[in-house]
C-alpha cells in the first residue's frame, strides 16, 4: 500500500513557467514533508520542507503548499529553468522514518 | 549544509564476492543513518536503519544476512553486500540525521554496484 502518492510521473514545462508537483498521503501521523531533487547518478538533495503547523513555505523560487485537511502538499517551482530539470521526490516523515513518493521527472524546455 | 560522503561511488564485482560501502557524515555526528536502494527510474526504498552502537533495524523483505550493516561510530556506517549476485546490482544511497536535529536528512552521493 502506497503511503504517499505523487503526481504527475513526468512533466514538461517551458522556461519561465511554473512547475507544479503534487503529493497525497493517508497517515495523519506524518509530521514532516520534504521535497528532494535528484540529478542522474547523484543522491537526492533536500530542496525545501514543511511541518504541518504551517500552510505554505517559500524559499527563493520554490514554494511548498500544504493542505492538512486534504492530506495533500505540493511543490511549486516559479520561473522554471533548464537547470531545474531533474527528478523530484516528495516524502513523508514520522519519527525516524521517511517514505518517498514515486518521483516526478521534470524537464524544462529552453 | 551538512555533508555525507559515500565510498566507493562505483564498484563492479564478480558474482559471489562481497562488497563494502562506506557512509560518513563529514561535519556532524549522526546517531542514525539510513540505507536506501534505488532501481533505475524508481523511487528510493528504505532498506534499513542503522543506529550507532546497536543492531540495525531492517525493513520487511530485506535480508539482514545478505546486507550487513555496521554503525561503528557517530560518523560512519557501512553496508556490506555479501555473496553478491547480479540481482543485487543497484544504486545504494545512505543518509544521515544530524544528532539532535528533527526530521532533516542529508544524503550521500550514492554508490552504483554492478555485479557481473
Amino acid at each position: 500500500q502506497q503511503q504517499v502518492k505523487q503526481s504527475p510521473q513526468s512533466l514538461i514545462v517551458q522556461k519561465g513557467g511554473i512547475s507544479i508537483i503534487n503529493c497525497a498521503y493517508e497517515n495523519t501521523a506524518f509530521d514532516y514533508f520534504p521535497w528532494y531533487q535528484q540529478f542522474p547518478g547523484k543522491g537526492p538533495a533536500l530542496l525545501i520542507a514543511i511541518r504541518p503547523d504551517v500552510s505554505e513555505k517559500k524559499e527563493g523560487r520554490f514554494t511548498i503548499s500544504f493542505n492538512k485537511s486534504a492530506k495533500q502538499f505540493s511543490l511549486h517551482i516559479m520561473d522554471s529553468q533548464p537547470g531545474d530539470s531533474a527528478t523530484y521526490f516528495c516524502a513523508v516523515g514520522y519519527g525516524n522514518k521517511l517514505v518517498f513518493g514515486a518521483g516526478t521527472i521534470l524537464r524544462v524546455k529552453s | 549544509g551538512a555533508v555525507v560522503s559515500q565510498h566507493p561511488s562505483r564498484v563492479i564485482c564478480k558474482s559471489g564476492t562481497s562488497v563494502k560501502i562506506e557512509c560518513r557524515s563529514l561535519d556532524f555526528q549522526a546517531t542514525t543513518m539510513f540505507w536506501y536502494r534505488q532501481f533505475p527510474k524508481q523511487s528510493l526504498m528504505l532498506m534499513a536503519t542503522s543506529n550507532e552502537g546497536s543492531k540495525a533495524t531492517y525493513e520487511q523483505g530485506v535480508e539482514k544476512d545478505k546486507f550487513l550493516i555496521n554503525h561503528a561510530s557517530l560518523t560512519l556506517s557501512t553496508l556490506t553486500v555479501t555473496s553478491a549476485h547480479p540481482e543485487d546490482s543497484s544504486f545504494y544511497i545512505c543518509s544521515a540525521r544530524r544528532q539532535g536535529a528533527f526530521g532533516e536528512l542529508f544524503f550521500g552521493e550514492g554508490s552504483r554496484l554492478t555485479v557481473l
